[in-house]
């Protein structure tokens, strides 16, 4: 079964136009972790956040911003003034513990492309 | 600090042979993982370890197998490629579970 699912398989936004990623988890567990990875062209990947299922604060880094809500299960991730370099496949994961000992499920990834 | 390191980048083998993937970090993380990934599927774990001398099965791990000698190195074996096989391979370690990962930059293996 899906534990994390990104709905959106490509999105493709203008600079500086606003992009949001959807991410919906699913756990029984009551302590999980959930992470957002960016894996620009050149392939590598890049750990962004984690955030744990007790802290429900949204958080800010510069341009990106994201959104945990339990009570939907989602963890949704903002890309504001979006820019070329941003564009990437950006993947949402998962970290519970029972049954999977914190072992990461990810998403199938976002495929973000940002025109000039 | 180098990280992640894994070599080869890029291999490409017939059906039936065998290799070894290396992996190898220098920042003495307990928790190391092999992920494969294939389009529209994300990144699969194939095996994962705790520690030196022990490991464990993830998700994919048919055709595959790890060991963990050393607290640095974690080698991914492939016994008798199939071209099923054909994939991008990341290896990630961590310093506890629930930390994020670190990657390394992949190798791109195709059986044909």
């Amino acid at each position: 079964a899906q534990k994390v699912t990104q709905a959106q398989t490509e999105i493709s936004v203008v600079e500086k136009e606003d992009v949001t990623l959807d991410c919906v988890y699913e756990t029984r567990d009551t302590t999980y972790y959930l992470f957002w990875y960016k894996q620009p062209p050149s392939g590598e990947l890049v750990f962004l956040i984690r955030r744990n299922s007790f802290d429900e604060q949204n958080e800010i880094s510069g341009r990106y911003s994201w959104n945990f809500q339990k009570s939907t299960s989602s963890f949704n991730f903002t890309i504001t003034a979006s820019q070329v370099v941003d564009s990437a496949v950006y993947f949402c994961a998962l970290s519970e513990a029972f049954p999977n000992d914190y072992k990461l499920s990810f998403g199938a990834g976002t495929t973000v492309t940002v025109r000039a | 600090n180098a990280g992640v390191t894994q070599t080869p980048k890029f291999q490409v083998l017939k059906t039936g042979q065998s290799m070894t993937l290396q992996c190898a970090q220098d920042m003495n993380h307990e928790y190391m993982s092999w992920y494969r990934q294939d389009p529209g599927m994300g990144l699969r774990l194939i095996h994962y370890s705790v520690g030196a001398g022990i490991t464990d099965q993830g998700e994919v791990p048919n055709g595959y197998n790890v060991s963990r000698s050393t607290t640095e190195d974690f080698p991914l074996r492939l016994l008798s490629a199939a071209p099923s096989q054909t994939s991008v391979y990341f290896c990630a370690s961590s310093l506890t579970e629930t930390y994020g990962y670190t990657f390394g930059s992949g190798t791109r293996l195709t059986v044909v």
